[in-house]
């Protein structure tokens, strides 16, 4: 079954405790992005890979690291979280279209951060 | 640049009535325009898209939307609501043809299904 595997899906840490939020997908997709949707402002961007080795900042990287390493992966790194990164987060990868990808976004199911 | 406004944060309805849910969108190019739908404690599912073929896209579950050029719109339109429709709906657009670097989404519009 094609899908987007996020984990944990539930996490309650603490301010500074450096955390990984793991992403992984079985499509073969070229482009893996990270979201934090948050109440009353949808959903923002916080890193994007276009593939291996190659990453870029969305709109809100502040507090966040990516790596991609292999196709499949693409974990979110907190080095030191803090309050204001309680959050929902999503991973999501694509095939893109010049490649033969649909374009469609995948989603992961979430994974929703404390961070006390 | 690119914007998206969904111009309602909130729609209620009544089951089998019609569905309504607006979207306004500035971009500085031509647009790729897709509506996603998140149902509770779930990720987002992609209803339908629209890349520059026919102006009005048919999507699953009885979704379509119309991409109106001359008023800057795609707003999704359902003939007779369901009480699974009950969900949160995200109208997102990107330029047209440049990869998905600058997807924007709006801040969504939860619908309300009443019996």
């Amino acid at each position: 079954e094609a899908q987007v595997t996020q984990n944990p899906r539930y996490l309650i840490t603490v301010t500074g405790k450096k955390l990984t939020v793991t992403c992984s997908q079985n499509m073969n997709h070229e482009y893996m992005s990270w979201y934090r949707q948050d109440p009353g402002l949808g959903l923002r961007q916080i890193y994007y890979s276009m593939n291996v080795e190659v990453t870029d900042k969305g709109d809100v990287p502040e507090g966040y690291k990516v790596s991609r390493k292999e196709k499949r992966n693409f974990p979110l790194i907190l080095e030191s979280p803090s309050p204001n990164q309680t959050s929902l987060y999503f991973c999501a990868s694509t095939g893109l279209v010049p490649t033969g990808g649909s374009g469609e976004l995948f989603f992961g199911e979430g994974s929703r951060l404390t961070v006390l | 640049a690119q914007s998206v406004t969904q111009l309602d944060s909130h729609v209620s309805v009544s089951e089998g009535t019609p569905v309504l849910l607006r979207c306004n969108y500035s971009s500085s190019y031509s647009p790729s325009l897709f509506w996603y739908v998140q149902h509770p404690n779930k990720g987002l599912q992609l209803l339908l898209k629209y890349t520059s073929a026919a102006t009005l896209v048919k999507g699953i579950n009885g979704f379509e939307a119309e991409f109106k050029k001359s008023e800057t719109s795609f707003h999704l339109t359902k003939p007779s609501a369901h009480m699974s429709d009950a969900a949160e709906y995200f109208c997102v657009v990107t330029p047209m043809n440049t990869g998905f670097q600058k997807l924007v989404f709006g801040t969504g519009t939860r619908l309300l299904v009443s019996p």
